[in-house]
């Protein structure tokens, strides 16, 4: 039974473009969202977190969340080459563990 | 200010040797997660640890696997007796313990089993 889900891609964007990255989860008391972004061959880096439904924005990344649909998503604006790398949705588990789990993350290319 | 450091970075064992992993958290993060990447799959959670405490393990196989987080050094995952499936990506994750606990990846180890 999967928990977090996202489309795997690969997503295609041209340099410029706007990049949307969709996540749903199953779990309704999930409190915590997180998005990771990880280059080939090298370890999460945390680009976004969020809690509470609406939108959060850092520079070019804006998370948004909705709990009534159970859907995060990512959207980077001005989208660059150097954004190419898969993008991984996280969501942290109710029960008091903090674990994090992961969908298996979208591929995305930025295409010059 | 030291990120999580993770060793070694790459690790190579024959089949029915051990392998330990080394994760030391970021100065100030009590809170340390083991999780594994195998080949073209998700992160899976395995083993959530504090000072001497396992929290939760759930991730963990029933066999082979361990894991510790003593009161001094880093925390251990250890895997016994190896064999070809355990080839993957092992990250640690550490974090401060508190509300909106975020957590902060080491650079992995990479762990082929010959």
């Amino acid at each position: 039974q999967k928990e977090v889900e996202q489309n795997s891609g690969p997503l295609s964007v041209p340099e410029g473009a706007i990049a949307s990255l969709n996540c749903t989860y199953s779990d309704r008391v999930s409190q915590s969202f997180f998005w990771y972004r990880q280059y080939s061959g090298k370890s999460p880096e945390l680009i976004m977190s969020i809690y509470s439904n609406g939108d959060k924005e850092d520079g070019r990344f804006t998370a948004q969340l909705n709990k009534a649909s159970q859907y995060v998503s990512l959207l980077i604006r001005d989208s660059q080459p150097s954004d190419s790398a898969t993008y991984l949705c996280a969501v942290q588990a109710q029960g008091g563990s903090e674990k994090l789990v992961f969908g298996k993350g979208t591929k995305l290319t930025v295409n010059p | 200010n030291a990120g999580v450091m993770q060793n070694p970075r790459h690790l190579v064992r024959r089949r029915g040797q051990e392998a330990r992993l080394r994760c030391s958290p970021m100065k100030g993060h009590s809170h340390v997660y083991w999780y594994r990447q195998l080949p073209e799959e998700g992160l899976k959670f395995m083993v959530y640890l504090q000072k001497e405490n396992i929290i939760d393990e759930s991730g963990m196989p029933k066999e082979r696997f361990s894991a510790e987080f003593p009161k001094e050094g880093p925390s251990i995952l250890r895997i016994q007796q190896v064999v070809r499936g355990d080839s993957a990506a092992y990250f640690c994750a550490s974090s401060p313990g508190l509300a909106k606990n975020i957590q902060y990846f080491g650079a992995g180890t990479r762990l082929s089993v010959l």
